[in-house]
């Protein structure tokens, strides 16, 4: 089954509103890391947090892991309009070893002007 | 170039038709990547190359997919026969380290 469930699926706000997004993992994990998609097309690398880190800043970034309870959370704060995207959590497996990233089904803002 | 990129951008076939899907990585990158994104979803692994080790195909789907890697650099993704649940946007990254950078994609639909 596939790792990385993000929720909420979907989420509105205001601009100048915080918002966080969850993601949930199921196996050990190498890293997290947090792209953003826009118009369902390339990928926009965010930010990566390593397992033994807990939290990571980056601009209006914020990510928590909790690698306790596999989880992590994206929070994008003072959001504007431009924010408004898909954002995904990927991980990489360290039961397997394999590279490539396995993602979440995603979580799609909308920053309301 | 400066970052990945992939072409076509968009492909319309019909059933049954072979297509070939293409992608330039960023110079240097010794790992490469194709996913495929199906209308809201998030990304599926389909194969990896990493240097020239043999590359780890266990994401694809069926045996009408094959890719291969030439030089170390340029991929081609193949998908034969195409059938309608094949339609989706098929990305490909590169990395050196830990971060992958994806191209713009290339949007395939089979009528």
């Amino acid at each position: 089954s596939q790792q990385g469930e993000e929720d909420p699926q979907a989420l509105s706000i205001q601009e100048g509103e915080n918002a966080t997004m969850n993601c949930s993992y199921k196996n050990s994990i190498n890293n997290l890391q947090w792209y953003r998609q826009n118009s369902g097309r390339g990928l926009v690398h965010l930010i990566l947090i390593r397992s033994n880190e807990r939290e990571k800043h980056s601009g209006r970034l914020r990510v928590t892991l909790d690698t306790s309870k596999k989880s992590s959370s994206l929070l994008i704060t003072a959001s504007r309009a431009a924010d408004t995207a898909s954002y995904f959590c990927a991980t990489t497996s360290m039961d397997t070893g394999r590279r490539a990233l396995t993602f979440g089904s995603g979580t799609r803002l909308q920053v309301q002007p | 170039g400066a970052g990945v990129s992939q072409s076509p951008s968009n492909k319309v076939t019909e059933k049954g038709k072979d297509v070939e899907l293409r992608c330039d990585p960023i110079s240097g990158h010794t790992a490469l990547y194709w996913y495929r994104q199906s209308l809201g979803q998030g990304l599926e692994f389909l194969i990896y190359f990493q240097g020239n080790s043999a590359p780890d195909k266990s994401g694809l789907p069926s045996d009408r997919f094959s890719a291969e890697r030439t030089g170390g650099s340029v991929s081609t993704l193949t998908i034969q026969r195409t059938q309608q649940e094949d339609s989706a946007v098929y990305l490909c990254a590169s990395s050196s380290l830990s971060e992958q950078f994806f191209g713009p994609g290339t949007r395939l639909t089979v009528l």
